[in-house]
């Protein structure tokens, strides 16, 4: 079993869909968790933390549960320009961090 | 953000030379950077953590006699990929930590990596 999961994908929406990433991770001691956001051929970019009691930024939204060790991203009226692949990222141990194998999104008009 | 560089952004090489990638950070200070290689449709694998002043972490599976790692400063990394072959060919990207950070909060800041492309 992979130490951190994703949603296989590939995700296809319309333009001003709802759409939302599970990810789970299985070491219990994982510290800190993010959603990073890579295009293609760049370097992943942080879209943002996940905290327990769950945090929005202004589209985004993103929860932890701890207890079941789950991740979620939830993307409001997707954009063209979120198309793009979500790594869902757990870290531990002074800051090494494990990459989920990303979903793929693609928005289209 | 902060701000971290990679250097070179690619480089084609013959198989059996040598291929030296830097990674730096510019606007802060670093005494953790990772090295991670990605291949095409693939997730970035954590090849090595970097420490400022002390040998590398390999992670299971990475020769480091083949990947070396030297981090000198606190705001310079470089991996050497020895006796380069085709099988080598990938996005290689490095990241930092910066120091003054919550030792729980754990964001990394990546370069924006170098391809290679052994011959």
């Amino acid at each position: 079993r992979k130490e951190v999961e994703q949603d296989p994908g590939p995700f296809n929406v319309p333009e001003g869909a709802t759409v939302a990433f599970n990810c789970t991770y299985s070491n219990s001691a994982s510290q800190s968790f993010f959603w990073y956001r890579q295009d293609c051929r760049k370097e992943p970019k942080l879209l943002m933390s996940v905290y327990s009691s769950g945090n929005e930024d202004g589209r985004f939204t993103a929860q932890l549960n701890r207890a079941s060790q789950y991740i979620s991203l939830l993307i409001r009226d997707s954009k063209l320009s979120d198309s793009a692949t979500y790594l869902c990222v757990v870290s531990w141990n002074a800051g090494k961090s494990t990459f989920g194998d990303g979903t793929t999104l693609t928005v289209k008009p | 953000g902060a701000v971290v560089s990679q250097h070179p952004s690619w480089v084609i090489c013959k198989s059996g030379t040598s291929v030296k990638i830097e990674c730096r950070s510019l606007d802060f200070q670093a005494t953790t950077m990772f090295w991670y290689r990605q291949f095409p449709k693939q997730s970035l694998m954590l090849m090595a953590t970097s420490n400022e002043g002390s040998k590398a972490t390999y992670e299971q599976g990475v020769e480091k006699d083949k990947f070396l790692i030297n981090h000198a400063s606190l705001t310079l990394s470089t991996l050497t990929v020895t006796s380069a072959h085709p099988e080598d060919s990938s996005f290689y990207i490095c990241s930092a930590r910066d120091i003054r950070g919550d030792s729980s909060y754990n964001e990394q800041f990546f370069g924006p990596g170098t391809r290679l492309t052994v011959l």
